[in-house]
């Protein structure tokens, strides 16, 4: 089956710790995403890659940290000095000629 | 940044009834997509739209580019339970097509009433 996983569903840190989030892809896509989503509010987007090895800011990069070493998998670092991260992350990838954006299942973070 | 302005935020419909949502923008766009997104899930797709004016169909769901650039619209007709959820819209802007990143709207939340 082709499709986006984000492991795990549910993660619980306490405060000043760094976490990592995993994304993994299948389907061949050169581009893939990260975004938050809070409360009643819609997707902000953290990182994106278009290609291996390059990514650039999104619009609310600070506090976060990516790296892109594979096609397949785009994890997602939150460090310390994200001043709110408890949020459910959304990992999502595209082919670079297709706007459609095609979502992993989420992970919600709690931090505390 | 770049706003979508989506509405209705919230609605609460008999089951059977048709459904409007809307979304607009003061800036043009080349894409518009529609997505739902169930409790605790990841969005997923429902529509597409390339063109300005092109109107297209997923079974209930029916969804229109508005011919300004700056609108699209999302249809269901016949509504059922399973409609529940937050429907989104995104778009990509014109002017932003070697980048691939969407704007996305506040999102609809749908309840149906059986």
């Amino acid at each position: 089956d082709g499709g986006i996983t984000q492991s795990p569903k549910y993660l619980f840190r306490k405060e000043g710790q760094n976490v990592t989030l995993s994304c993994e892809q299948n389907l061949n896509h050169d581009a893939m995403y990260w975004y938050r989503q809070d409360p009643g509010q819609g997707l902000r987007l953290i990182y994106y890659s278009q290609i291996v090895n390059d990514f650039q800011k999104g619009d609310i990069a600070e506090g976060y940290s990516v790296s892109r070493e594979k096609k397949e998998s785009f994890p997602l670092t939150v460090t310390s000095a994200q001043k709110n991260p408890t949020a459910f992350y959304l990992c999502a990838s595209s082919t670079p000629l297709h706007y459609e954006q095609y979502f992993g299942p989420g992970t919600r973070l709690t931090v505390t | 940044g770049q706003q979508l302005n989506q509405s209705p935020q919230s609605m609460f419909i008999q089951e059977g009834e048709d459904v409007s949502m809307n979304c607009t923008s003061s800036s043009i766009f080349n894409t518009w997509l529609w997505y739902k997104q169930d409790p605790g899930e990841g969005p997923v797709l429902l529509i597409a739209l390339y063109k300005a004016g092109e109107l297209t169909s997923n079974g209930r769901l029916t969804a229109q580019f508005g011919i300004t650039r700056k609108d699209s619209f999302l249809n269901i007709s016949a509504s059922i339970p399973s409609d529940v959820g937050i429907y989104f819209c995104a778009g990509q802007l014109r002017g932003s097509s070697n980048t691939g990143k969407l704007i996305f709207g506040q999102g609809t939340t749908l309840q149906v009433k059986p």
